[in-house]
C-alpha cells in the first residue's frame, strides 16, 4: 500500500521556523518527482516547492524563496521542507506529493499554523 | 506564472444530469515531446486531492468512464457524463509544464 506521512506542522510565532517531514513507503521513492503543495483554510491548491529523484534540481515559487527548502534522503525514503521566517500567509496544510511516471501520490497533510 | 482559469466557479447539478467545467492557460502547455501537461484533481470536503485524469484525457485507476477530458494548447474541458452523489467537491486543472507549476481556483460541485 502506498503511504506518504507527513508530520512536522504544528502553531509557531512569525519569524520563527519549521521542519516537515514525508515519509513514503509502497512504491520506489527514488523514482519520483517530489513536491510540496500547500493549501490555506478555505483556498485552493498552491505549489510551493519541487525536487527532482536524485535531488540535485530543486524549485520553490517566489513567495517562499530565500525561506523554504526542500530537500530528501532517498536512503530514508524521507522528503523535507525546512521552513524558516514563518509568515502569517503561510499558514496551510502541507501536502506531500510524489510524481512516478504517470502515477501521482498524495499524502494528508501537515497544518502549519502561523500565529501570534 | 502561467495562469489557469477555470470556469464555472461554483456549479448545482441535479444527479444523473451532466456537467462541466472549463479551464483555460495564458500559455500553451503543449511539450516538446507533443504531450499536453493539463490535468484534473478532485478534492471532497476534508481530503486529499485525487487526480481524475492526466495528458488532458487520460483517466488515472480506478476513475470512473463517466469523466472524461478535453481540449488542446490553452483551452480545455472536464466532463462529467452523468453526476453522482459521490462526485461533490472541488475539482481543480494543473499544468506541470511551466514553473512554478499552478493550479486553476477551483470549482465547487454541489448537488
Amino acid at each position: 500500500e502506498v503511504q506518504l506521512v507527513e508530520s512536522g506542522g504544528g502553531l509557531v510565532q512569525p519569524g520563527e521556523s519549521l521542519r516537515l517531514s514525508c515519509a513514503a513507503s509502497g512504491f520506489t521513492f527514488s523514482n519520483c518527482w517530489m513536491s510540496w503543495v500547500r493549501q490555506a483554510p478555505g483556498k485552493g491548491l498552491e505549489w510551493v516547492a519541487n525536487v527532482n529523484e536524485g535531488g540535485g534540481a530543486v524549485y520553490s515559487v517566489d513567495s517562499v524563496k530565500g525561506r523554504f527548502s526542500i530537500s530528501r534522503d532517498n536512503a530514508r525514503n524521507s522528503l523535507y521542507l525546512y521552513m524558516s521566517s514563518l509568515r502569517v500567509e503561510d499558514t496551510a496544510l502541507y501536502y506531500c506529493v510524489g510524481w512516478d511516471s504517470t502515477l501521482v501520490y498524495w499524502g494528508q497533510g501537515t497544518l502549519v499554523t502561523v500565529s501570534s | 506564472d502561467v495562469v489557469l482559469t477555470q470556469s464555472p466557479l461554483s456549479l448545482s447539478v441535479t444527479l444523473g444530469q451532466p456537467a462541466s467545467i472549463s479551464c483555460r492557460s495564458i500559455q500553451s502547455l503543449v511539450h516538446s515531446d507533443g504531450k499536453t501537461s493539463l490535468e484534473w484533481f478532485h478534492q471532497r470536503p476534508g481530503q486529499s486531492p485525487r487526480r481524475l485524469l492526466y495528458e488532458v484525457s487520460n483517466r488515472d485507476s480506478g476513475v470512473p468512464d463517466r469523466f472524461s477530458g478535453s481540449g488542446s494548447a490553452t483551452d480545455f474541458t472536464l466532463k462529467i457524463s452523468r453526476v453522482e452523489a459521490e462526485d461533490v467537491g472541488t475539482y481543480y486543472c494543473m499544468q506541470r509544464i511551466h514553473w512554478p507549476h499552478t493550479f486553476g481556483q477551483g470549482t465547487k460541485l454541489e448537488i
